[in-house]
């Protein structure tokens, strides 16, 4: 079935320091891609979303591009902020969404 | 507008015993979900709704697990009996359409003693 994977976390970064987690999925058919975050006490909300091939989807300085030929969905920052601390997870779906592991993210000032 | 509501937020039990978790999702929203999510881990999908009708409940351990939503708005699960390895978050999610974003609620995190 439809699936995504995550990279393994944890991540620690200092503040101002590029970001990158990785995604890459498998599905038979052409799914949204999303991005989800969960802040510390918080429920998901969704970061970003792509609903096609080369879409790129961007929220809060965060960019992730939808690549079909390489089945991915890497989530980008050019530069993160304390603020950003939280776990992140990938997720595909249509009908039904299915969610990676989640990464956790930290940032030191 | 309120979002998704949920209910109890925390939940301790001991195993064996029957447990309820409600959900109400955002007004207008036909298509419901449970997930479960185990610390450290994604959420993972129980069952969806479309309106009234499970549409996929592939997932769900029927054995012990059981969802309604009647009436396609309110939906109930309900765990009996419960196990230790229930322990989790229940969270409840909807949306108002096939490739769009999910509102969740904030979760009913269960202990199973």
């Amino acid at each position: 079935g439809d699936s995504v994977t995550q990279m393994e976390g944890p991540v620690t970064l200092s503040e101002e320091a590029c970001l990158t987690i990785n995604c890459t999925y498998t599905a038979t058919g052409y799914p949204s891609l999303f991005w989800y975050v969960q802040y510390p006490g918080e429920g998901l909300q969704l970061l970003l979303k792509a609903t096609k091939a080369d879409d790129k989807g961007s929220n809060k300085g965060f960019e992730a591009t939808y690549r079909k030929e390489t089945t991915s969905f890497h989530l980008e920052k050019g530069s993160v902020q304390v603020s950003d601390s939280a776990v992140y997870f990938c997720a595909l779906g249509y009908n039904d969404m299915r969610f990676g592991a989640g990464t956790r993210l930290t940032v030191k000032p | 507008e309120a979002g998704v509501v949920q209910s109890p937020r925390y939940k301790i039990i001991e195993k064996k015993q029957p447990v309820a978790f409600w959900c109400n999702p955002i007004s207008g929203h036909n298509t419901l979900y449970w997930y479960r999510q185990n610390l450290g881990q994604g959420p993972e999908l129980l069952i969806r709704y479309e309106n009234e009708e499970a549409v996929d409940d592939s997932q769900l351990p029927k054995d012990r697990f059981s969802a309604e939503r009647l009436k396609g708005v309110d939906s109930t699960l309900k765990i009996q009996p419960a196990e230790l390895g229930d322990s989790a978050v229940y969270l409840c999610a909807s949306t108002g359409g096939m490739g769009e974003k999910l509102f969740f609620g904030s979760g009913t995190q269960l202990s199973v003693l």
